[in-house]
């Protein structure tokens, strides 16, 4: 079957940093997505990962390990902004032009001033 | 650019009646996805939609059905309206390039109140 899993809630002080981490089984693998989804919005786009190693751009890093079926956000100099919740999704290859993403159920992160 | 497009932004329909969404890709990009999200159970896909036949479904009812046009644009229908099916409908779309690093657009979805 397909699972992937994050951690409900988090909550960090403005100014941290903190790591989300998502685990993943999934029959197939092409890649790795995190999206920001603030509240009563639709989903966006963060960061990709289809080999393993750590991706970064500006305050936020994604690191992915295909053997361990692993990967983390890492939110550097925490703003109030970054306060939403943060959806791994793992695309699985369907067939030659398709692609099918699983998501996962979401961390909640709320940042405290 | 203009984003992707659902219309409408809200809607609050009674049990048993039926329901159309409506989903305008970004130009250019061909597939179209739908996804329902709830609190209790997050996103969960109901079906991705590209060159107007259907490529992929997920595990939802057959009261669940999508149809796209030849411009892209997609509709989706859920008749039979239950309470359960009260949710946010997501729009995606995507290139449908099997190994494009950005994934999905996302709509702002349409919030289904079913009373």
């Amino acid at each position: 079957g397909q699972n992937i899993d994050q951690p409900t809630e988090m909550t960090a002080t403005e100014g941290a940093i903190v790591q989300i981490n998502c685990t993943y089984q999934t029959s197939g693998f092409n890649g790795l997505f995190w999206y920001q989804q603030h509240a009563g919005e639709a989903p966006t786009f963060l960061s990709y990962n289809v080999l393993d190693g750590l991706e970064e751009k500006g305050r936020f890093s994604s690191f992915l390990s295909r053997s361990k079926g692993y990967s983390y956000l890492l939110l550097k100099e925490l703003q109030m902004k970054d306060s939403a919740s943060y959806l791994c999704a793992v695309r699985d290859k369907t067939d030659n032009y398709g692609q099918n993403f699983v998501f996962g159920p979401g961390t909640r992160l709320s940042v405290l001033p | 650019k203009a984003g992707v497009t659902q219309t409408p932004r809200y809607l609050i329909k009674t049990r048993g009646q039926q329901v159309t969404l409506s989903c305008s890709p970004i130009s250019g990009h061909r597939s179209v996805s739908w996804y329902q999200q709830t609190p209790g159970q997050g996103l969960q896909f109901l079906f991705e939609y590209f060159s107007e036949t259907q490529r992929n479904k997920g595990n939802f009812p057959g009261r669940f059905s999508g149809r796209q046009f030849s411009n892209s644009r997609s509709e989706m229908n859920v008749s039979t309206l239950e309470l359960g099916d009260s949710a946010l409908y997501l729009c995606a779309s995507s290139l449908r390039w099997v190994d494009s690093p950005y994934g999905y657009t996302f709509g702002s979805g349409t919030r289904l109140t079913v009373v």
